[in-house]
């Protein structure tokens, strides 16, 4: 069993909607980070939570430490938005990731 | 341009063989920590190395090993080579010993053994 658990694996989701991607994690961690990884490879980070909510334009990651579990929501989403989303755990300076939720946003 | 530079961008190489991939870090960053992205197992943290020395190891194959050199460029050597290494190989930079500094991904390295 992963450390980090996301859901669903692929998405794909009409222009305009709202999408939501979940992540649960088993570990104890410092922080739990969002990436995005586009066809191309490359891998941006867009979140560095350890608690509570952060907003970055069309972009919101939430997470309950409690329950360890953290969602990022897009609002009005774009075909730009297609990507692969990443979340992963750090404890120290090592990372624990998800196994990525293929996202696809159609016209 | 994220500012981490890594080389070569594709490699394609026998098995058995030996390779290195080079990683030059954000102006500033002190740490390199390298992953390994292959399709069946998704990203994993190999090592990281800050300011010259290994700070943390993850699943890094005794196969493989690295360096961070005094220009803070680091080093990832892949030797006898399996088709099973096959994947992309990122490295990473952050100013600080942790990654709560933030941190900046390279473009990757992608690695085909035939």
């Amino acid at each position: 069993k992963n450390e980090v658990e996301q859901s669903p694996q692929n998405l794909t989701a009409q222009e305009g909607e709202f999408i939501t991607i979940n992540c649960s994690y088993s570990v104890g961690i410092s922080a739990l980070h969002w990436l995005q990884q586009h066809p191309g490879g490359g891998i941006v980070s867009l979140f560095m939570l350890s608690s509570g909510k952060k907003k970055h334009g069309r972009l919101i990651a939430t997470i309950n430490i409690q329950e360890k579990h953290s969602s990022l929501h897009i609002t009005a989403s774009h075909p730009r938005d297609s990507a692969v989303y990443i979340c992963a755990g750090n404890t120290g300076n090592q990372f624990y990731f998800g196994t990525g939720t293929s996202l696809t946003v159609i016209p | 341009d994220s500012g981490v530079t890594q080389t070569p961008k594709h490699l394609i190489t026998a098995t058995g063989q030996r390779v290195t991939l080079r990683c030059s870090p954000r102006s500033g960053d002190l740490s390199v920590y390298w992953y390994q992205q292959s399709l069946d197992q998704g990203l994993q943290f190999l090592i990281q190395y800050y300011n010259g020395e290994e700070r943390a190891k993850g699943n890094i194959l005794e196969r493989f090993s690295a360096q961070q050199f005094p220009d803070l460029h680091s080093e990832l050597n892949l030797s006898s080579l399996e088709l099973g290494d096959s994947a992309l190989y990122f490295c990473a930079s952050s100013v600080g010993q942790g990654l709560a500094w933030g941190y900046t991904f390279g473009s990757g390295t992608r690695l085909t053994v035939v």
